[in-house]
């Protein structure tokens, strides 16, 4: 079965500094694997996934990822962090279902949440 | 806004009853997903339907129940409410069965609240 980790429940970084949430993934096949983002009081939004491709993923609001298999890691990064960034961090994958090709449900890490300090 | 609504936003309800969550995907979208976010839990999978039939499942309780119905909106059952069943229930969808290309996106979620 696989599995996410997210290291550290809460990170905290001043504006304009790095922001590196960690992620490591257990799977036994080539997963997928999803950033997603929760902000108060809403649903989660898609950052970036990586699906085989390029192991340097790109995603929305400034944000990217790299899959390391050697390392079997999946953090996230963003150069310079606002106040808008704020918010709960999800590290996710998914595998191929049991029954044919087609992937199933995401498994979700704890999370981590983001402050960013003036 | 990720196109996928979900009522109601609250619900309050006591011990023993049973409730019905709705979720009406984005359109053109096939695939709808159940999730359930707990304190104590996280973030857990309960059940996917495609084109109106289960295909898969993951955490879901023998009390809870879902379908999918023909204009492709989706309920979520839960009977037999117990305290530990608070939490907040997302309901996402795709496009299609779950590939590479398959976006999950999530709708606002439905807050239960069991006293």
């Amino acid at each position: 079965a696989q599995s996410v980790t997210q290291l550290g429940s809460h990170v905290s970084v001043s504006e304009g500094a790095l922001v590196l949430l960690r992620c490591n993934y257990s799977s036994s096949v080539p997963p997928y694997l999803f950033w997603y983002v929760q902000y108060p009081n809403q649903g989660l939004q898609l950052l970036l996934k990586y699906t085989s491709a390029a192991t340097l993923v790109k995603g929305i609001n400034g944000f990217e990822a790299e899959f390391k298999k050697s390392e079997t890691s999946f953090h996230l990064t963003k150069p310079s962090a606002h106040m808008s960034d704020a918010a709960e961090y999800f590290c996710a994958v998914s595998v191929p279902g049991a029954s044919d090709t087609g992937r199933r449900a995401l498994t979700f890490g704890s999370g981590t949440r983001l402050q960013v300090q003036p | 806004d990720s196109g996928v609504t979900q009522t109601p936003k609250h619900l309050i309800t006591a011990t023993g009853q049973r409730v019905t969550l709705r979720c009406s995907p984005r359109s053109g979208d096939l695939s709808v997903y159940w999730y359930q976010q707990s304190l104590d839990q996280g973030l857990q999978f309960l059940i996917q339907y495609y084109n109106g039939e289960e295909r898969a499942k993951g955490n879901i309780l023998e009390r809870f129940s879902a379908q999918q119905f023909p204009d492709l909106h989706s309920e979520l059952n839960l009977s037999s409410l117990e305290l530990g069943d608070s939490a907040l229930y997302f309901c996402a969808s795709s496009v299609g069965i779950g590939t590479s290309t398959d976006t999950q996106y999530f709708g606002p979620g439905t807050r239960l609240t069991v006293l």
